[in-house]
């Protein structure tokens, strides 16, 4: 199946300072998401973003399918940017699953 | 507009016992997906219902099976449950199925099986 790497594993970072989270994949794949899980267990949507660009506020994300990977931007950070980031995919030719990395746990300190 | 709820929130169960959780989806889905998410792990893929049939299914035992209605809630049953079982399960819902559209999650049901 498909695979999907993010890095780093684990980010710190003082409140205000800028990020860029990975996630690379193995195949071609015809949706992608970024998701910000908060303490709670929630997921809560950044991007869909299957290719190009997009910006929301302080985030912004890129997705280049023919190189197989996407960055997430952080800038200015704040503590409430703390979490877990996940990028989840879906495998062209495929409709029904997405494929979660592992995740990337940031901690942003005041 | 009301986004995807699930029920209940946490659950203690003992090993070999069943267990129902639900999930209704956002207004306008069709579709509704469930995924298992393990302490430190990424969330799982179990099944996704589309228009009430089973639309793919991951890895996982026919112990785990589910249902969805007429107005597209869902829900999921695991029977004879293992320690393993305990998990975040997690369901999403969306326009279509997920090769095409963005998949939106419920705040998740957290199941302890002792």
């Amino acid at each position: 199946g498909i695979q999907v790497e993010q890095s780093p594993p684990d980010l710190i970072l003082q409140e205000g300072a800028n990020s860029t989270l990975r996630c690379n994949f193995s195949d071609s794949v015809n949706n992608l998401q970024w998701f910000h899980q908060n303490p709670w267990g929630q997921l809560i949507n950044l991007f869909y973003i299957p290719s190009g660009t997009k910006q929301n506020g302080r985030l912004s994300a890129t997705t280049v399918a023919t190189e197989r990977y996407s960055l997430l931007y952080i800038s200015s950070s704040q503590t409430t940017d703390s979490g877990v980031y996940f990028c989840a995919v879906v495998l062209t030719g495929s409709n029904s699953k997405l494929t979660f990395g592992k995740g990337i746990t940031l901690s942003v300190r005041p | 507009e009301t986004g995807v709820t699930q029920s209940p929130t946490h659950l203690i169960k003992t090993r070999g016992q069943q267990v129902t959780l639900r999930c209704s989806s956002q207004s306008g889905h069709n579709t509704v997906s469930w995924y298992q998410q393990a302490l430190g792990q990424g969330p799982q893929f179990i099944f996704q219902y589309y228009r009430e049939e089973e639309n793919g299914r991951g890895n996982f035992p026919p112990r785990f099976s589910g249902l969805q209605f007429p107005n597209y809630s869902s829900e999921l049953n695991v029977n004879a449950l293992e320690l393993d079982d305990s998990a975040l399960y997690l369901c999403a819902s969306s326009s279509g199925t997920a090769g095409r559209y963005e998949q939106y999650f419920g705040p998740g049901t957290r199941l302890t099986v002792t």
